[in-house]
């Protein structure tokens, strides 16, 4: 079974500065998506980034990008020039291509510091 | 566009009740789905659909029914509430991964349940 780890349950950052979460996982498939979503307070859950497997190059989206080592089983979000919007939880969740569910890591904590 | 619709958003049950969290998606989403999310352990997928009339168990599915019958729909079930299901549930949907580019998933508001 795909398993997915985020080892900081919560990390601060100042503000402006740039901060990387990490995310690994395990699974024996070649095909799958990968994906980084934001929870705010709010609670509600939002995509930052999604990654295909079958792509080399590193997905961005604006001040969120990506660096994904396949080989490493590595999916790393870094956030450039925070913002104390960034503040949130951020899940790294994996999707199968065989049986089609996601799964997700248990969250890394983001304190941006003004 | 009213995406993935969750109901209730807040709910108190005693121990031994049985209730359905509502979902319900407006995107012709093959697949539907269904989370608990408590502190410290993420989000565990509880059971999932990939289209009408199939469904299947996710990684704590004990204690939680589903059903597919259309497209739009995916109700989850407590039979017989417990204190250990306080939690907060979410519902998902997404297309499936064939045939398609958009592979995230879509998410409800949540449902803050407390079984007491």
């Amino acid at each position: 079974a795909q398993t997915v780890t985020q080892s900081q349950p919560e990390m601060s950052v100042q503000e402006a500065e740039t901060v990387t979460l990490s995310c690994t996982y395990d699974t024996s498939e070649s095909d799958y998506y990968l994906f980084w979503y934001k929870q705010p307070p709010s609670r509600q859950m939002i995509l930052v980034i999604r990654q295909e497997a079958y792509k080399q190059q590193n997905a961005t989206e604006n001040r969120f990008s990506v660096n994904f080592q396949k080989a490493a089983k590595s999916f790393s979000l870094k956030i450039s020039d925070s913002q104390l919007g960034d503040a949130a939880m951020y899940f790294c969740a994996y999707r199968s291509e065989s049986d089609d569910k996601i799964i997700f890591g248990k969250g890394t904590r983001l304190h941006i510091l003004p | 566009n009213a995406g993935v619709t969750q109901t209730p958003k807040f709910q108190v049950l005693k121990t031994g009740q049985s209730m359905t969290l509502q979902c319900a998606q407006d995107m012709n989403h093959e697949y539907m789905s269904w989370y608990r999310q408590d502190p410290g352990m993420g989000l565990r997928l509880i059971h999932y659909s990939v289209g009408a009339g199939i469904t299947d168990q996710g990684e704590v599915p004990n204690g939680y029914n589903v059903s597919r019958s259309t497209t739009e729909d995916f109700p989850l079930r407590l039979l017989s509430a417990a204190p250990s299901q306080t939690s907060v549930y979410f519902c998902a949907s997404s297309y499936g991964v064939t045939g398609h580019m958009n592979t995230e998933a879509f998410f409800g508001q949540g449902t803050r349940l407390t079984v007491v």
